[in-house]
């Protein structure tokens, strides 16, 4: 098993141009997340998806798009990026609500916005 | 809420011990605990339940004080494996978790 799987690992975006995230996991988990981490900063939860075709808000979800037509892709979404998405990007998933179970993450994209 | 984390850093000796907190505004039902190292994911390490049992993984165990809304995480006899950057966090509803911003663990020779 591969578990859950981000490509690009880096990308230099300009400001306002656009690109896609991509997420997927192979362990059948219904629950997928999106986190950003700023330099020396917890994790920040951008948008979460509790199965195939629902997605719902997390604590920093603008300038930020998803969709989840499978169970095991959750792509994220920049539109007209901005120097504050410079970031580290990660995605990851339980079979559980990450209330109760533990969650795997991905090895993380690092997006620099100039 | 965003748990709070204490201390921000901390330097240790190969063998000595330390003792990281975190805590919380709001009723906790669970704690989770994960270790991040450098330019890697973050990795689970254990799950705490109410109950206030305490759970190990190699030399590093935790408690959860649901009452005070508090965990503390015990690093026995550091081993420079246990570097990096350790988080607790709680639930935020059923489905997520809020992150604490970490406390940095260095480990010496």
């Amino acid at each position: 098993n591969a578990g859950v799987t981000q490509t690009p690992k880096f990308r230099i975006l300009k400001i306002g141009q656009s690109m896609t995230l991509q997420c997927t996991q192979d362990m059948n988990h219904n629950y997928m997340y999106w986190y950003r981490q700023d330099p020396g900063m917890g994790l920040k939860l951008i948008y979460y998806s509790v199965g195939a075709g629902i997605t719902d808000k997390g604590e920093v979800p603008n300038g930020y798009n998803v969709s989840r037509s499978t169970t095991e892709d959750f792509p994220l979404r920049l539109e007209l990026a901005a120097p504050s998405q410079t970031s580290v990007y990660f995605c990851a998933s339980s079979y559980l609500p990450q209330g109760n179970t533990e969650a795997f993450f991905g090895q993380g994209t690092r997006l620099t916005v100039v | 809420q965003q748990p709070v984390q204490s201390p921000q850093a901390v330097i240790l000796r190969e063998g000595e011990d330390a003792v990281i907190n975190c805590s919380s505004s709001k009723a906790l039902y669970s704690v989770h605990w994960y270790r991040q190292k450098h330019g890697e994911a973050p990795v689970f390490l254990m799950i705490l339940l109410k109950g206030g049992e305490q759970k190990g993984h190699e030399k590093i165990s935790a408690s959860f004080n649901e009452k005070k809304q508090q965990s503390s995480l015990y690093l026995t006899a550091s081993q420079l494996s246990y570097s990096g950057t350790y988080f607790c966090g709680t639930p935020f509803g059923n489905e997520k978790l809020t992150f604490g911003t970490g406390t940095r663990l260095t480990i010496i020779p």
